[in-house]
């Protein structure tokens, strides 16, 4: 298997912009995961999918965040619109059960300037 | 909820030599515990794991251990390595309402193996 797939892995622009990251988990993993990263608040989890349904979406920081998974291979994590404080490295992470390995993606760097 | 602290931020250590990162967790319901261990530019890979039904585990140079009891466990790694330098991570799993279940990560410590 390929792993987690996040793409795009670095986006730059500009506040006020929309953003859109997308992640396809490893296939067969029921559950998904996004998180944020920064230096100033670690690793952070924003919300989490099983059968891509929304679970747990405490989180996410506001109403400018909106994630979708539409079908089991496909997840989006938007932004809208963004803030400079919204610039950390976003991470996409399947699992097969809830209490399981979490398969983190490598990542997408987004700089809002 | 739950809440894990990480110590130390930073640990320098001789090839050859072992190096021990600690964490404590909070929440008693708590009973998952993974260790990810994270390259520059790179996610988080899980290099071991243990239950709460477990008190020890252990994996060639790499090894866990849990203390309920005292709501804590730790990372050893021997024989350290170069290739051993990355920030590592420790996380608790911690339940919530509606049988909900998310991982709570420690700050992370970055390990440097000097050569």
């Amino acid at each position: 298997d390929a792993g987690v797939i996040q793409s795009p892995r670095h986006e730059v622009t500009e506040m006020g912009q929309e953003v859109t990251l997308r992640c396809k988990p490893i296939s067969g993993h029921d559950y998904l995961f996004w998180y944020r990263q920064t230096m100033m608040r670690g690793l952070e989890l924003l919300i989490y999918f099983n059968n891509n349904v929304p679970i747990d979406d405490s989180g996410m920081p506001e109403d400018r965040f909106s994630a979708k998974m539409p079908n089991a291979s496909f997840s989006t994590l938007k932004i809208q619109p963004s803030e400079p404080r919204d610039s950390a490295v976003y991470f996409c992470a399947s699992s097969l059960s809830i209490v399981d390995t979490q398969y983190f993606g490598p990542g997408t760097r987004l700089t809002v300037l | 909820g739950e809440n894990v602290e990480q110590h130390p931020s930073t640990l320098s250590v001789q090839e050859g030599d072992s190096a021990v990162i600690k964490c404590t967790y909070s929440d008693s319901a708590s009973n998952y515990f993974p260790w990810y261990k994270q390259e520059l530019g790179k996610g988080p890979q899980l290099i071991i794991d243990i239950r709460s039904n477990v008190g020890e585990k252990k994996d060639q140079r790499i090894a866990v251990t849990l203390n309920k009891t005292a709501k804590h466990f730790s990372l050893h790694i021997t024989e350290t390595q170069p290739e051993d330098s990355a920030v590592y991570f420790c996380a608790a799993n911690s339940w919530g309402g509606g049988a909900t279940n998310k991982l709570i990560f420690g700050t992370g410590t970055l390990l440097a193996v000097q050569p």
